[in-house]
């Protein structure tokens, strides 16, 4: 059974502070991780993606990848209101080398930032 | 820049319907996805195609049906409609060897 599992939130943090999210995966193999904003009534955007080999950071935004503990990761520094949102943490677990693209969904967190 | 579009954004069916929902990219992608998403389910996997007339099934094919007779266009079809098909429903593609997925606007269906 293939699973990606976020704590649904909600979480609420002050504006300027470090918000913190979590996801959790269940293939060993997997190779590549992927984080998506959605606003309410809207679709899923990609804000970032990392591969197995190393984290990354763009802005504000930190990917981390703990591979032992099938961990990743989504920091988001100096948080604004407009950061209020669900957070969807996607993973690729397919076959190793598979080109079909399957991601697998958490359920997502709820973002609150608070003025 | 990359364009995922759907049919309509909302849509409202009686049970028993046969419903037809397009999405169409322009972005030459190979793979494309039919998803819903429902409060406190997240997003769930109905069907993907990897190339055009190959489908596969995802988690929850049972009662959807799909067509891929082009490469830019993949349409989900609802053979006959009921009210627990009531849902978001989201279209995505991704090039070949590539998982990033571009998610196109949605559709809110209603089955009465």
């Amino acid at each position: 059974q293939k699973e990606v599992e976020q704590n649904s939130g909600p979480l609420s943090v002050p504006e300027g502070a470090i918000a913190s999210l979590n996801c959790t995966y269940s293939d060993r193999g997997s190779q590549s991780f992927f984080w998506y904003r959605q606003y309410s009534g809207k679709s899923p955007e990609l804000i970032m993606f990392i591969y197995s080999n190393g984290d990354k950071e763009d802005g504000r935004f930190t990917a981390q990848l703990n591979k032992a503990s099938q961990y990743v990761s989504l920091l988001i520094r100096d948080s604004q209101p407009s950061d209020s949102a669900t957070y969807l943490c996607a993973v690729n677990m397919g076959e190793r080398g598979s080109t079909l693209g399957r991601l697998y969904f958490g359920r997502g967190t709820q973002l609150t930032v608070w003025p | 820049d990359v364009k995922v579009t759907q049919s309509s954004r909302y849509l409202v069916k009686r049970t028993g319907e046969k419903v037809f929902l397009e999405c169409v990219q322009d972005m030459d992608h190979e793979n494309m996805f039919w998803y819903r998403q429902d409060p406190g389910l997240g997003l769930r996997l109905i069907y993907f195609s990897y190339d055009v007339k190959m489908k596969e099934k995802g988690d929850i094919p049972e009662g959807y049906s799909v067509s891929r007779e082009k490469k830019e266009r993949f349409s989900l079809i609802l053979e006959s409609a009921s009210t627990n098909q009531t849902s978001m429903y989201l279209c995505a593609s991704s090039e070949g060897t590539s998982h990033e997925q571009f998610f196109g606007p949605g559709t809110r269906l209603t089955v009465l």
